[in-house]
């Protein structure tokens, strides 16, 4: 299974809403990652999971708040947004540290397209 | 820092024929690159990497890339263009922190490839 699987598809939230997406892999991977992707650009790391304990923060607002309850899911808690973080938010999975490389072999999900309004 | 840089922001190619997508690296050490793509409304795929050994590398889908030391380049080709190659084509980098910190992926901008048939 080199699944990567993300919930939901679609969202679209008031600026005063709570929400979170979820994200869970079973393929045994040890890191996992947020990011944001703008239309037509590259993604943006936003945060690193390793062994469950949050490994790289990028200087992301606070109200995204990243969790992850057992190694292979990932949630990213979102409150208090704004239009402008409209975006799709992708998911991603990776070994930790194996090979050379190894981390950076990344396994990415659909995504969750994010409409704030 | 790491960066790649991909000059190009689309390419054209006619079906059948060989396709190049280009990127030059500026790293500081010894580069591990990537090569991901992007089908639309999905998440990465990840194609290809080097990390070290042969300069040519082969990866997913038919696409293969040449790494080349003096001209700082990573570009990503394929003999034979398939309509359904058409898709946006990421090169990347690793950034290292190095000791016990997680690396992480530099992506360059993109470039939209087109596949006409």
């Amino acid at each position: 299974d080199t699944e990567v699987t993300q919930t939901p598809k679609h969202l679209v939230m008031g600026m005063t809403n709570k929400k979170s997406l979820k994200c869970e892999q079973h393929m045994g991977h040890r890191a996992m990652y947020w990011y944001k992707q703008k239309a037509k650009k590259p993604p943006e790391l936003m945060f690193v999971y390793s062994y469950e304990k949050l490994s790289i923060n990028e200087s992301v607002p606070s109200r995204f708040s990243p969790e992850c309850p057992n190694s292979s899911l990932l949630n990213l808690h979102l409150h208090a947004l704004q239009p402008e973080d409209s975006a799709l938010y992708l998911c991603a999975s990776s070994q930790d540290r194996g090979l050379p490389g190894d981390q950076e072999t990344q396994y990415f999900g659909p995504g969750t397209r994010l409409l704030v309004l | 820092a790491q960066s790649v840089a991909q000059p190009e922001d689309q390419v054209n190619v006619a079906e059948g024929n060989p396709l190049t997508v280009k990127c030059t690296y500026s790293v500081s050490g010894n580069p591990y690159l990537f090569w991901y793509v992007q089908y639309p409304n999905r998440g990465l795929q990840f194609l290809l990497k080097y990390i070290t050994g042969d300069n040519l590398v082969k990866g997913s889908y038919g696409f293969e890339a040449e790494f080349n030391k003096s001209q700082t380049s990573f570009h990503l080709k394929k003999p034979s263009a398939l309509v359904s190659d058409s898709a946006l084509y990421f090169c990347a980098v690793r950034d290292s922190y190095g000791g016990d910190r997680d690396d992480k992926i530099i992506f360059g901008k993109g470039t939209r490839l087109h596949i006409l048939p």
